[in-house]
């Protein structure tokens, strides 16, 4: 099916082992962006990639890290969770790096006990 | 530092009106401004944006107005029907912020029959 999928959709871990978001979009669009969501912070963003093998730091990156190796594809791992990662996390993809043309996922709700 | 806020957490409205959420932000050389819906369980929905040379853009029952000289947002939304209960942020971007996008904390309206 076209369209950005987010797996899984929901994960409990333990503190400290590492886990990976996986994010996969099918229009071939060329940026992809990895946002988090907590109450009374918004949206905010942690990585994203304009392309293949390009990414850059958002606003909270500390803890995460992406890899882009596909167009498809941008996973978000991280390397060893902690409490304050609790959240839901928000993968989007855009043919630009305008808000318009944002289209998200459904997220993933991720509690790390 | 950047911010984009929203002046009310929650805005409760009766089915058939008109409902107003406002937005301020802070960054007077953001290009873009957008508003997005997130419904519960699901990822946020572009709605519609404005260029920061407008002062209004028209949609399907909704209408962006811009004042740059306030900087301040506003979404309204005519005509408002049950489905239009959800969460709703304002983003802005600026080309200069290396194609981030920023969000508000986001305003519930509840819509009651």
């Amino acid at each position: 099916d076209a369209g950005i999928t987010q797996s899984p959709r929901y994960k409990i871990t333990e503190t400290g082992r590492q886990v990976t978001l996986m994010c996969h979009q099918t229009w071939s669009h060329s940026y992809m962006f990895w946002y988090r969501q907590d109450l009374g912070h918004g949206l905010r963003l942690i990585y994203y990639s304009a392309a293949a093998d390009i990414t850059d730091k958002g606003e909270v990156p500390d803890g995460y890290v992406v890899s882009r190796s596909k167009t498809e594809n941008f996973p978000l791992t991280l390397e060893s969770a902690t409490r304050s990662q609790t959240s839901v996390y928000f993968c989007a993809s855009s043919d630009t790096a305008r808000g318009h043309g944002y289209t998200f996922g459904s997220g993933t709700r991720l509690t790390v006990v | 530092g950047e911010s984009v806020g929203l002046h009310l957490p929650t805005l409760s409205v009766q089915e058939g009106d008109n409902s107003i959420i406002n937005c301020a932000y802070s960054n007077s050389a953001s290009d873009y401004f957008i508003w997005y819906k997130q419904e519960s369980g699901k990822g946020p929905q572009f709605i519609i944006d404005i260029r920061s040379n407008m002062d209004k853009r028209q949609g399907q029952r909704v209408t962006v107005l811009l004042n740059k000289t306030v900087k301040h947002l506003s979404l309204q939304i005519a005509a408002t029907q049950p489905g239009d209960s959800a969460v709703y942020f304002c983003a802005e971007y600026y080309s200069g912020n290396t194609g981030k996008l920023i969000f508000g904390q986001g305003t519930t309206l509840q819509v009651k029959p």
